[in-house]
């Protein structure tokens, strides 16, 4: 069936570090790929998204990266800061305009100053 | 702007009992979504509504549950005879129709079934 592997599932840095989170995808006509962080008590909220007609895409501290070849993508954060402590999930779009969304385990990151 | 808006935030209910989630979408998103959290996991996909075409209920997990859509925008999310395994944060989002990937998430309600 459809579904996404992510790891790690936990990471700890210190500030000012980068971090990376990797999944892997089994949907090989897949062509949109969000990652969200959510915070203790709250809703996730959506981060960066990359489709697959380009292989990376970067906001500021945050890039994402797409291999369609291995059916792998990346998130990257540079500059960590404590605030970006929270879990990150890693999905994937499927079904009809790829509109239903298949989520990988989460990553909880702790940036410790 | 508002964003999603859901409620209850906190339901606890007795094993058995039926239950009613509701969510606002943010103004003029035509797509609605419901996923399920379970402790410690990811989101599972249950529901979703775009427009006037037909809900795609793939990812609903039994009879138990069903959704509605009125006037294309609240959703009530509905489970009869609640079961412990129900027990989870239901989650809701929506999309601009021609952003349709681009799903915004609501804070979720904690269902506890006892």
């Amino acid at each position: 069936g459809e579904n996404v592997e992510q790891h790690p599932s936990t990471l700890s840095v210190q500030e000012g570090d980068s971090a990376v989170i990797k999944c892997t995808y089994s949907d090989s006509a897949s062509n949109y790929f969000p990652w969200y962080k959510q915070e203790l008590g709250k809703g996730p909220q959506l981060i960066i998204d990359i489709r697959s007609n380009v292989g990376e895409k970067k906001d500021q501290r945050i890039a994402v990266t797409l291999n369609k070849t291995a059916k792998h993508f990346s998130l990257h954060i540079t500059e960590t800061q404590p605030e970006d402590s929270a879990v990150y999930f890693c999905a994937m779009g499927t079904g009809t305009g790829f509109q239903k969304l298949v989520f990988g385990t989460g990553t909880r990151l702790l940036v410790s100053p | 702007g508002a964003g999603v808006s859901q409620s209850p935030s906190n339901k606890v209910t007795e094993k058995g009992k039926d239950v009613e989630l509701r969510c606002d979408p943010i103004s003029g998103h035509t797509a609605l979504y419901w996923y399920r959290q379970s402790l410690g996991q990811g989101l599972e996909f249950l529901i979703y509504f775009q427009g006037n075409s037909a809900p795609d209920k793939s990812g609903l997990p039994s009879d138990r549950f069903s959704a509605e859509r009125t006037g294309g925008s609240v959703s009530t999310l509905t489970i009869q005879r609640t079961q412990q395994e129900d027990s989870a944060v239901y989650l809701c989002a929506s999309s601009l129709a021609n952003r349709g990937n681009e799903q915004y998430f609501g804070p979720g309600t904690r269902l506890t079934v006892t």
